[in-house]
């Protein structure tokens, strides 16, 4: 199957401060992606959806500021949480669809745990 | 929007029998539902799914049936094995995929 790398698979920052992760697809071309986020013993809540040159869509709830989504290439999207808090620590999980829909499969990335200290 | 029931949370069954997971969903647009299995602290896998034109699907010991009328889908795991226990997640598709709140299965020896 189609691979979805994620960088970093851990990151532990202080309060305050910006964290990027990367979402790729390494071996076909995603036209849209998805960022999900999953709390401890809980369910991925879809955060937002990403196609390659604009805008993202985000969920009911997800502060477009807060995270801030660039899907600059098909192989490429970022996620970035702006001035995080200890409340932002949890478990992020991107995945990549082929299609301009998620009716095909979606590839999900390794995940990257975030802890705000 | 779509909403997706998953029942049981947690599930115990004794290694080699069957183990059955339910979902029902709320959209009757909803035209995909996949199965994924998340082992511990690391990303889903899709192990099963099904679309709307079709009412029952079987990959070896996994089966997943679809009822459109009830608007309800199944997983069904025969001959359950250790590597069985994990959280499986169910999924619904409209325009965005939907998950349930996920079961987890523990495989008792």
């Amino acid at each position: 199957g189609a691979v979805v790398s994620q960088h970093p698979s851990r990151v532990i920052c202080k309060s305050g401060t910006s964290v990027k992760i990367e979402c790729r697809s390494l071996d076909f071309q995603a036209t849209t992606m998805f960022w999900y986020r999953q709390f401890p013993k809980q369910s991925l809540m879809l955060m937002a959806t990403s196609n390659e040159g604009s805008k993202a869509t985000y969920e009911q709830g997800v502060e477009k500021d807060k995270f801030l989504i660039n899907h600059a290439s098909l192989t490429l999207s970022t996620l970035t949480v702006t001035s995080a808090h200890p409340e932002d620590s949890s478990f992020y999980i991107c995945s990549a669809s082929t299609s301009g829909s998620s009716y095909n499969e979606q590839f999900f990335g390794p995940g990257t745990r975030l802890t705000v200290l | 929007g779509e909403n997706v029931e998953q029942h049981p949370s947690t599930l115990s069954v004794q290694e080699g029998d069957s183990a059955v997971i339910k979902c029902t969903y709320s959209d009757s647009a909803s035209n995909y539902f996949p199965w994924y299995k998340q082992e511990l602290g690391k990303r889903p896998q899709l192990i099963i799914d099904i679309r709307s034109n079709v009412g029952e699907k079987k990959d070896q010991r996994i089966a997943v049936t679809l009822n459109k009328t009830a608007k309800h889908f199944s997983l069904h795991i025969t001959e359950t094995q250790p590597e069985d226990s994990a959280v499986y997640f169910c999924a619904a598709l409209d325009d965005k995929i939907i998950f349930g709140k996920g079961t987890r299965l523990h495989i008792l020896p």
